[in-house]
Formats: C-alpha cells, structure tokens, sequence
C-alpha cells in the first residue's frame, strides 16, 4: 500500500460525458501528479500540482482540467468524453527536499471506460 | 524533450534464471533519475529499483541490479533467480530532479514472462 488512494477503481460511462477522478495524496506530501496510460503503454504525464497550484502541465486536453484543494486531495475532470479516453488513470503524490523532488508513490488508479 | 526507450516489447525467462531488460533514454542533463517499475495485472505501479546519474555505483535491491552506463545513456535491470512473482510489465522511467520539471517520462514497457 503507497498511502496514495483514489476513487473510484472503476468508471464507465457513455460519450459526451463527464467524471471526476479523486486522489489523496500520502500524508505530507504536497505534490500530486496526474497520469494516464492507454492500453498497455507507458503512462503519459497530464498535469502537476504543488500545495495547490498548478506546477507543471504535460500533454493534457483541453477537455481535461484539474484541481488541488486545501486539503491536498486533488481531482482530475474529464468531460465530452470520449472512446479514446478510456484509459488507467493514475495518480502519485512526492514530497519535494530543497529544491529536489523526492520518489513518488502511486495510487492504485482509475480505470476509466468510454462506451 | 527526454525520451525512454524500451526496445524489447516481452521477453520470458525459466524460474530461477537471469534476465537482462533493456532500456536507453535521450536526454541533454547531466543530473537526473532513472527508475525501473514493475506493473503486475494488478495495475499497480510498484517503483524496484532507482539510480541517481552523479552516483557511478550501480543500484541494488536484494534480486534486483541495474547496468547504469551513463556515457551511452543505457540503464538495464537485471533480475537474478527469478521467481514466478516477477511476472509483470517493467517500465523504465527518467525524472529531472528540479522542483517543477520533475514529471515522470516513461518507456513503453517490456512484458516480462516466467517460465516453471
């Protein structure tokens, strides 16, 4: 178990729609980062928050977007939806040491499907 | 931009044999982080193994060994004894150290098979 959870583990739903994927970051850790991975590749960066602010953005649709709360848990919306965005959804949180990022940890993941 | 590449798309070994995964990235930095994951049909991304660039000592965890070649950007694990557990995708994953720039690049993974 990393410490990093997200909700929910599955997700179907039709085109056109829209979902929110919800991550808890470990405790302490202030980054948390978006991940997607399609179809037995590699994951694709999407987007990085730090203490509530955008920090870094990867190749993220503009249909996606994402938040970070004052609690650090963080949530990715993903809207018009469609079959090509089914994909696992992941999220990993790190602390950062000065200025150098620390290992992060995984969450379990969102797999989303887009009938 | 930094890329990882994974030349072996599966590769199997018998139970208790070595196994060698391959992979070279591209990039222009000379202080960095590479990474060896494994992905079991769990989905779980479970981090084996870490190399920091400025340390010339190749990485250990107990069964598992990294082949660090900085000059010719080639990091391979190695798996000793292998056991049927270590069935799984392997991704190999480069990480700028800098706070704000520290994303995760991966390849696009080595399916890994264990033969009884």
């Amino acid at each position: 178990d990393s410490g990093v959870t997200q909700t929910p583990k599955h997700l179907i739903t039709a085109t056109g729609q829209r979902v929110t994927l919800r991550c808890s970051p470990r405790s302490g850790d202030l980054s948390v980062y978006w991940y997607q991975q399609s179809l037995d590749q590699g994951l694709q960066f999407l987007i990085q928050y730090y203490n509530g602010e955008e920090r870094a953005k990867g190749n993220i649709l503009e249909r996606f977007s994402a938040q970070q709360f004052p609690d650090l848990h963080s949530e990715l919306n993903l809207s018009s939806l469609e079959l090509g965005d089914s994909a696992l959804y992941f999220c990993a949180s790190s602390t950062i040491q000065g200025a150098r990022s620390n290992e992060q940890f995984f969450g379990p993941g969102t797999r989303l499907t887009v009938l | 931009a930094q890329t990882v590449t994974q030349s072996q798309p599966e590769m199997s070994v018998q139970e208790a044999e070595t196994v060698t995964l391959s992979c070279t990235y591209d990039t222009s930095e000379s202080d960095y982080y590479l990474f060896w994951y494994k992905q079991p049909p769990s989905r779980q991304m479970i981090l084996v193994i870490r190399q920091e660039a400025y340390k010339q000592q190749n990485a250990t965890e107990n069964r598992f060994s990294v082949n660090f070649q900085k000059a010719a950007k080639s990091f391979s694990l190695k798996i000793s004894d292998s056991q049927l557990g270590d069935a799984a995708m392997y991704f190999c994953a480069y990480q700028l150290p800098n706070f704000g720039n520290e994303k995760l690049t991966f390849g696009t993974g080595t399916r890994l098979t264990i033969i009884p």
